[in-house]
């Protein structure tokens, strides 16, 4: 079966700073990746995924992911962090009929 | 477009009350739909999926149970609450196919006291 981990429960970042999401998977087969972002009571918002192509996928609100499969790694990325930004991250990957989600990642962004 | 509706959105219940949350989709046709349940804001446990009416499938044993009377129609009942069951319950949907991400409802927030 698919997986993904994230192997940071919490990451803290000062705002203006970049900041990088850890998230590493195990797949058979291609992998569809997602990440996805939850502010406090509310669903889960679609941020980008990769499919294929490009290792550098471009998302909303300014975020990037970087694929590296050598080291079977998903890391979401943004140059400046904003205060705004701070909320849970979740990486995902696809299976045939639904998707797998990690334990998600708190981030938090200090003025 | 398409829309994904979910109520409602706090609910407090009674331990052994029943339960019925539900979950419409518009602007699309046979999707694929599902229920999650978030504890302690964190990870999500996937309960049920669907992928179409009258198909149910349950990755969990539990208090819960699912139906899909619609297309676009998708609900989580319990014919009584256990205080475990509290949590933050969320459904989506997708088009179908690996390539597709979901997208989520809104969330209910469900306290059993």
């Amino acid at each position: 079966a698919q997986s993904v981990a994230q192997p940071e429960d919490q990451v803290n970042v000062a705002e203006g700073n970049p900041l990088t999401v850890k998230c590493t998977y195990s797949v058979s087969g291609n992998p569809y990746l997602f990440w996805y972002v939850q502010y406090p009571n509310r669903g889960l918002q679609f941020l980008l995924k990769y499919i294929t192509g490009d290792n550098l996928v471009k998302g909303s609100y300014g975020f990037e992911a970087e694929f590296n499969k050598s080291q079977t790694s998903f890391q979401l990325k943004k140059p400046s962090a904003l205060v705004s930004d701070s909320a849970l991250y979740f990486c995902a990957v696809r299976e045939f009929i639904d998707m797998r989600f990690g334990a998600g990642t708190r981030l938090t962004v200090k003025p | 477009s398409q829309t994904i509706h979910q109520w409602p959105a706090t609910l407090v219940q009674p331990v052994g009350s029943p339960l019925s949350l539900e979950c419409t989709v518009e602007g699309t046709s046979n999707p694929n739909l599902y229920w999650y349940r978030q504890a302690a804001g964190r990870g999500l446990q996937l309960l049920f999926y669907s992928v179409g009416i009258g198909q149910i499938s349950s990755e969990v044993p539990q208090n819960l149970s699912a139906s899909r009377p619609q297309d676009r129609q998708f609900i989580l009942s319990s014919k009584k609450l256990l205080l475990s069951d509290s949590g933050f319950y969320l459904c989506a949907w997708n088009p179908g196919g690996q390539a597709y991400g979901y997208t989520f409802g809104s969330g209910t927030r469900l306290t059993v006291v």
